[in-house]
């Protein structure tokens, strides 16, 4: 069993470039999520998803967008990086309140901007 | 601004002590309340969730819980150099009205348990 996987691992952009992370996950879990976390820091939802076909906003969603096409996955788009975009990214998921609260992460995505 | 505070430490305990992590949180509304260890360059992982106020105890770990003071906490009974890692206070929270509920994260606790 896969659980929630993420890629790439590890990313070097350019200022300016654009990039999408993959995340698929093979749980059937409705909600999926993405958090950057910056060094010493907690984690920062980006956006999340309730299900296919709906996405909304979390506490920093600007330079970022988000789809969801599919249950499976859940990719993130950086249109114009920026050097403040450096960070770990963690997609995560899980069922729901009625089959489970428990949130699955991926193993994460280094980031940097030059 | 719906916010999770930890104090960031370090925490620095000797093996075979009672470490003790602490977390506050402001929404009220909040219903679910998880503790979550994230070694070095790993994704953080689920070690307790508490829902009710008292203890929760599981194995070495026990998660208090005390809604009318918006008090989290977890303690380590004989702590070992292998729980030396951050902890990271999660809670839900609604970050706007109508909005889905979400895990809010506190900004974790570096611990480390000296041999």
């Amino acid at each position: 069993n896969a659980g929630v996987t993420q890629t790439p691992k590890f990313r070097i952009l350019k200022i300016g470039q654009s990039m999408t992370l993959q995340c698929t996950q093979d749980m059937n879990h409705n909600y999926m999520y993405w958090y950057r976390q910056d060094p010493g820091m907690g984690l920062k939802l980006i956006y999340y998803s309730v299900g296919a076909g709906i996405t909304d906003k979390g506490e920093v969603p600007n330079g970022y967008n988000v789809s969801r096409s599919t249950t499976e996955d859940f990719p993130l788009r950086l249109e114009l990086a920026a050097p403040s975009q450096t960070s770990v990214y963690f997609c995560a998921s899980r069922a729901g309140r009625r089959s489970g609260n428990t949130i699955y992460f991926g193993e994460g995505s280094w980031l940097t901007v030059v | 601004q719906k916010e999770v505070e930890q104090n960031s430490g370090p925490l620095s305990v000797p093996e075979g002590a009672i470490a003790s992590l602490n977390c506050t949180y402001s929404d009220r509304g909040s219903q679910s309340f998880f503790w979550y260890r994230q070694y070095s360059g790993k994704s953080p992982e689920l070690i307790m969730s508490i829902y009710s106020n008292g203890d929760k105890e599981d194995g070495r770990f026990t998660a208090q819980l005390n809604k009318a003071s918006q008090y989290v906490s977890l303690l380590i009974r004989d702590s070992q150099p292998s729980d030396s890692a951050t902890y990271l206070c999660a809670v839900t929270t609604s970050p706007r009205l109508g909005s889905a509920r979400q895990l809010t994260f506190g900004s974790g606790t570096q611990l480390t348990v000296l041999p």
